[in-house]
């Protein structure tokens, strides 16, 4: 079974500053890895996949980078609106699986 | 407008059957696999199981292996996720997905979750 773990589980931080959220998978994955933004009682919505690639409409102040079993997420200049939790979500195998997700607060 | 669009809320009582649907619209439905996930109250998202409706080629994740159907009718553009005996535990948000594709490089393949329902909520309580 794959494996992922995000940390921190939360986060607060105020707006303007830089967070960072990482996902280790207890497998390599080269770049298989994709980052999934949930705002409460909404759809999960698509942010980064094939771990640094932003989808499109996506702003460019989040951005994605790893490869292996060790990947990021970080936002730069956090905005009200990206207060959400942050889910890893790895394509390498079949099965899919998602890390534990991270909230992310704001002060 | 690619569009997922899921039934509604659902209530039922332990031991009953329920199906719930994820209509597609605006895009070939049988060209892309559909995924379908539960968010537990308060928790995370799990990925249950995909399916190609062009030939309704299915894999489960070892987790809801046996414990839920999943299908589609490519006549009506429609997926869904089916239970033959509801526990208080299926309790949850169901979502369906488009899985997307893209091959950046030969041989490298990317799939990704694209498009989401607004997600049915299941209740189970006698």
């Amino acid at each position: 079974d794959m494996q992922m773990t995000q940390s921190p589980s939360s986060l607060s931080a105020s707006i303007g500053d830089r967070v960072t959220i990482t996902c280790q998978t207890s497998q390599d994955i080269n770049n298989y890895l994709n980052w999934y933004q949930q705002t409460p009682g909404k759809a999960p919505k698509l942010l980064i996949y094939a771990a640094s690639t932003l989808q499109s409409g996506v702003p460019s102040r989040f951005s994605g980078r790893g490869s292996g079993t060790y990947f990021t997420l970080t936002i730069t200049r956090l905005q009200p609106e990206d207060s959400a939790t942050y889910y890893c979500q790895q394509s390498y195998i079949s099965t899919r699986t998602f890390g534990q997700g991270t909230k992310v607060e704001i002060k | 407008e690619v569009e997922l669009v899921q039934s509604g809320a659902e209530v039922r009582k332990p031991g009953e059957s329920l199906k719930i649907s994820c209509k597609a619209s605006g895009y070939d439905f049988t060209k892309y696999w559909i995924a379908w996930l539960r968010q537990m109250p308060g928790k995370g998202l799990e990925w249950m199981g995909i399916i190609y409706p062009d030939d309704s080629d299915v894999r489960y994740s070892p987790s809801f292996q046996g414990q839920v159907t999943i299908s589609a009718d490519k006549s009506f553009d429609t997926a869904y996720l089916q239970w033959r005996s509801l526990k208080a535990s299926d309790t949850a948000i169901y979502y369906c997905a488009r899985e997307s594709v893209v091959e950046p490089t030969p041989q490298s393949y990317y799939y990704f979750m694209d498009v989401w329902g607004k997600g049915t909520t299941v209740t189970v309580s006698s």
